[in-house]
């Protein structure tokens, strides 16, 4: 079973609406949980980071952890096309490790 | 704002050939790392630098690979003897600090490696 599993899309949403990536986990060792995004060309830019369970909101980007199913969302509100990208999760911890394991990355087109 | 910068941005070599991939951190940044991606496929890390020595490193980054800080500024990438299974872009990042904190990770543009 692979570590860190997360649909590749891509997923296609008019401007506006509210998207949801996901990805799921085998490792209940993980303790760290982040969204980078990647632009085309563009090294990954870390959007988010959580630690425990629960929400965590920023702007227009909602980074949900359920440890207990091992699964976690980041939730797009308003897209714009410039969100337009791909959305990689990533976690870490195990061992006191700091070295993120990633998804293989969403592909989001949000067209005007 | 301060960026990572890595060179060249495309390599192309033959199979067996030597390459060194170079990357300007952040001036102020201690930790740097190279990492992978396989067209297609997941982000891979290789190797985590810190005062001059390795405090990390995947089983990907085998007896072929080397890193260096050569002065200051630079932080080196080689591969002695490239595969083709080398092929791939590799993203070098540097962070202040160690920490979980991973939002001082930031990456460079990336260097796509083809190997031929």
């Amino acid at each position: 079973q692979k570590e860190v599993e997360q649909d590749p899309g891509p997923l296609s949403v008019p401007e506006g609406a509210i998207v949801s990536l996901n990805c799921t986990y085998s490792n209940s060792a993980f303790q760290y949980f982040m969204w980078y995004r990647q632009y085309s060309r563009k090294g990954p830019e870390l959007l988010m980071y959580t630690y425990s369970s629960g929400n965590k909101e920023d702007g227009r980007f909602t980074a949900q952890v359920d440890k207990s199913s091992k699964y976690i969302s980041l939730f797009i509100r308003d897209s714009q096309p410039s969100d337009s990208a791909t959305y990689l999760c990533a976690m870490s911890g195990p061992g006191g490790s700091y070295i993120p394991t990633f998804g293989r990355g969403t592909s989001l087109i949000v067209h005007p | 704002e301060p960026e990572v910068t890595q060179t060249p941005s495309h390599q192309v070599t033959q199979m067996g050939q030597e390459v060194i991939l170079r990357c300007v951190p952040i001036s102020n940044h201690l930790y740097f790392y190279w990492y992978r991606q396989i067209l297609g496929q997941k982000v891979e890390f290789l190797v985590s630098f810190y005062n001059n020595e390795i405090s990390e490193k995947s089983e990907i980054f085998d007896d072929q690979f080397s890193v260096e800080r050569p002065d200051g500024s630079n932080f080196t990438l080689k591969i002695r003897s490239t595969k083709l299974e080398d092929s791939a872009m590799y993203f070098c990042a540097s962070s202040p600090t160690e920490g979980a904190l991973t939002d001082t990770q930031y990456f460079g543009p990336g260097t796509r490696l083809t190997v031929l």
